[in-house]
């Protein structure tokens, strides 16, 4: 069983549309993130959620919106996407906000606007 | 000036040898320090975290800190031409106001052992 597990891992898709990547964890972790990381491998944290509430957001444009049901899933959906968006997105949990050494990150989802 | 930087390389050791990879930080609220490992198109595992200063040791692996200086270094022994990979360097602790820690990372470093 994956402990994080991302989808799509990749994604082709045109300049303006819609899209959402699915996370979930199996972990029983309580603290879920969202990573991008850009084509020269910086990896820059993005969202983060704790027990479902918003914790951290980084200045991330309004395209995108994190989206907790529960503590297991956090997903990410991206209103009209821009060639600037196409980066690898990492999904990761943690055990809590604080043990930042249990963090474990999904395989990424490879975003490609064209 | 970036949070966290890194010598993007790549490195170039041959087997056998020592590599060394550093990393210096600006931030003074950074408490944890965190060296990941990711292969080509893979994820970012975590190889070795220190928080204090010093040396920590774990098999090949050694993660060095110095606060003062604010400088964090990996250094891997033996190295072997499976260790060829992408080594980032991120800080711990809960920055600016928020009362979850979160991970700022470098830029990375690549390192090549050549058989």
């Amino acid at each position: 069983d994956t402990a994080v597990s991302q989808t799509p891992k990749y994604l082709v898709t045109q300049m303006g549309n819609d899209k959402s990547i699915k996370c979930e964890q199996n972990l029983g972790h309580d603290t879920m993130y969202w990573y991008k990381q850009d084509s020269k491998k910086f990896l820059k944290i993005m969202f983060s959620y704790n027990n479902k509430e918003l914790i951290i957001n980084e200045t991330v444009p309004n395209r995108f919106s994190p989206k907790s049901p529960d503590k297991a899933h956090l997903n990410l959906h991206i209103n009209s996407l821009e060639l600037g968006d196409s980066a690898v997105y990492f999904c990761a949990s943690s055990q809590d906000g604080d043990r930042l050494n249990t963090i474990y990150f999904g395989e990424g989802s490879w975003l490609t606007v064209v | 000036q970036k949070e966290v930087e890194q010598n993007s390389g790549p490195l170039s050791v041959p087997e056998g040898a020592i590599a060394s990879l550093n990393c210096t930080y600006s931030d003074r609220g950074s408490q944890s320090f965190f060296w990941y490992r990711q292969y080509s198109g893979k994820s970012p595992e975590l190889i070795m975290f220190i928080y204090s200063n010093g040396d920590k040791e774990d098999g090949r692996f050694t993660a060095q800190l110095n606060k003062a200086s604010q400088y964090v270094s990996l250094l891997i022994r033996d190295s072997q031409p499976s260790d060829s990979a992408t080594y980032l360097c991120a800080g711990g602790g809960f920055h600016g106001s928020s009362n979850t820690g979160k991970l700022i990372f470098g830029q990375g470093t690549t390192l090549q052992v050549k058989p």
